[in-house]
């Protein structure tokens, strides 16, 4: 039973087109998040919503565009796709108990690749 | 802005060894951090989470520390195996759970 899954695994396209990540947990929780991990292995988060509701947008290029239908899914659509989005896109889900912060489960990713 | 920087960026060591990661971040005012391992082409697994208000975590062979004054972090790794290799990386969250990752550590156990 896999906590964060994400489609598709692979995804290799041209310059310009318009794409979309899926995700889904079957955690429960409450906030999930998109990262991106740059050729260098950085990683660095792109948004988080909590209850469906966007809550950190980082300065990420309006072609990124999250949509979250409910809890348990979030979507992130790419439109006029450039060679620089080419990364590993993550996706993460978390929960908040007791006040305190808990840790973030992450999906396998998603590898694109812009030709 | 918080920043977060671990050394070393590689390490390679023969199986058996003792090893510390080291983890580093400038703003001492967190409330956790975490240590992630990183499998080549897989996604993150959540290692250890050590709250603001402890010092280390234990998990089986692995033992994180947190000094949150000198804004710092080690992860211990006891009796390495070659399955112990993978990407380490440490983050710490900036307002809303949002994490700020380090730069990770390639850890190459040789049998």
């Amino acid at each position: 039973d896999t906590a964060v899954s994400q489609t598709p695994k692979y995804l290799v396209t041209q310059m310009g087109n318009d794409k979309s990540i899926k995700c889904e947990q079957n955690l429960g929780h409450d906030t999930m998040y998109w990262y991106k991990q740059d050729s260098k292995k950085f990683l660095k988060i792109m948004f988080s919503y909590n209850n469906k509701e966007l809550i950190i947008n980082e300065t990420v290029p309006n072609r990124f565009s999250p949509k979250s239908p409910d809890k348990a899914h979030l979507n992130l659509h790419i439109n006029s796709l450039e060679l620089g989005d080419s990364a590993v896109y993550f996706c993460a889900s978390s929960t908040r108990s007791s006040g305190r912060e808990e840790t973030q489960y992450f999906g396998p990713g998603t590898r694109l690749l812009v030709l | 802005k918080q920043e977060v920087t671990q050394i070393p960026a590689a390490l390679s060591v023969p199986e058996g060894e003792n090893l510390v990661l080291n983890c580093s971040f400038t703003d001492s005012a967190i409330y956790n951090l975490q240590w992630f391992r990183q499998d080549p082409g897989k996604g993150l697994t959540s290692l250890l989470l050590i709250q603001s208000s402890q010092r280390e975590q234990t998990s089986g062979r692995l033992n994180a520390s947190l000094d949150k004054s000198s804004g710092r972090s080690t992860l211990y790794i006891a009796a390495s195996q070659p399955g112990d290799s993978a990407t380490y990386l440490c983050a710490v969250p900036t307002g809303f759970q949002k994490l700020v990752f380090g730069t990770g550590t390639r850890l190459l156990v040789s049998p």
